[in-house]
């Protein structure tokens, strides 16, 4: 079965902190995403990646850095968290040869 | 600029009355139009994907279709554990999806 996984369902930070979330997938999915969700803007992608160590900007970089040293892990690091980053982060992976994409449980960040 | 409208917003329905969500598109080049299904607090999950206009697929009370400006996805006899926001997304190029705001649907008992 598909399977991402995100290492907190629930988390809560302070302004200013680095915050590290990370997504694993089983898969072996060469694209993996990361995005935010938020009541009336929908799903908005914050970045994504091809490719171990390859990474392009979504509609939202601002903020936000990715990592992917692995195939299966793509991790999202907030350099100093904002109040303005409370919301839901989903991360979610596809093939390169099938479209879909497949998404983990998500993480709701509550920064303070 | 690719552009996804799902239309209503929100639809409430009482158990076993049938409706469809609509999806419309304005894209250049459609290279697959995805639906999701959404529950309160998690990750969207994969229900469908269609290819070009005539396409349907099924899975138990849902029927998604494809035209060459929309998609709906139609439910039939509804229970209320169908209850969850539906999102439709659409794949031009790349593999970057772009999602529309979803339809928040409730299905009463």
């Amino acid at each position: 079965d598909v399977k991402v996984t995100q290492s907190s369902r629930y988390l809560v930070k302070r302004t200013g902190e680095k915050v590290f979330l990370e997504c694993v997938q089983d898969m072996d999915h060469e694209n993996m995403f990361w995005y935010r969700q938020d009541p009336g803007l929908g799903l908005r992608l914050i970045y994504f990646s091809y490719d171990v160590k390859m990474k392009e900007k979504g509609d939202i970089p601002e903020g936000y850095s990715v990592s992917r040293e692995k195939k299966e892990r793509f991790s999202l690091i907030l350099e100093s968290a904002s109040t303005n980053q409370t919301s839901m982060y989903l991360c979610a992976s596809s093939s390169a040869r099938r479209n879909e994409q497949f998404f983990g449980p998500g993480t709701r960040l509550t920064v303070l | 600029e690719d552009q996804v409208t799902q239309s209503p917003e929100a639809l409430r329905l009482q158990e076993g009355e049938s409706s469809s969500l609509n999806c419309s598109y304005t894209v250049s080049g459609l290279r697959g139009l995805f639906w999701y299904r959404q529950d309160p607090g998690k990750g969207p999950e994969f229900l469908f994907t269609l290819y070009s206009a005539g396409e349907e697929k099924e899975k138990e009370r849902l029927k998604a279709t494809l035209t060459k400006k929309e998609s709906f996805l139609h439910i039939t006899a509804p229970k209320p554990e169908d209850s969850a926001t539906y999102l439709c997304a659409v794949k031009t190029s790349g593999s970057r999806l772009t999602f529309g705001e979803g339809t928040q649907l409730t299905v009463n008992p």
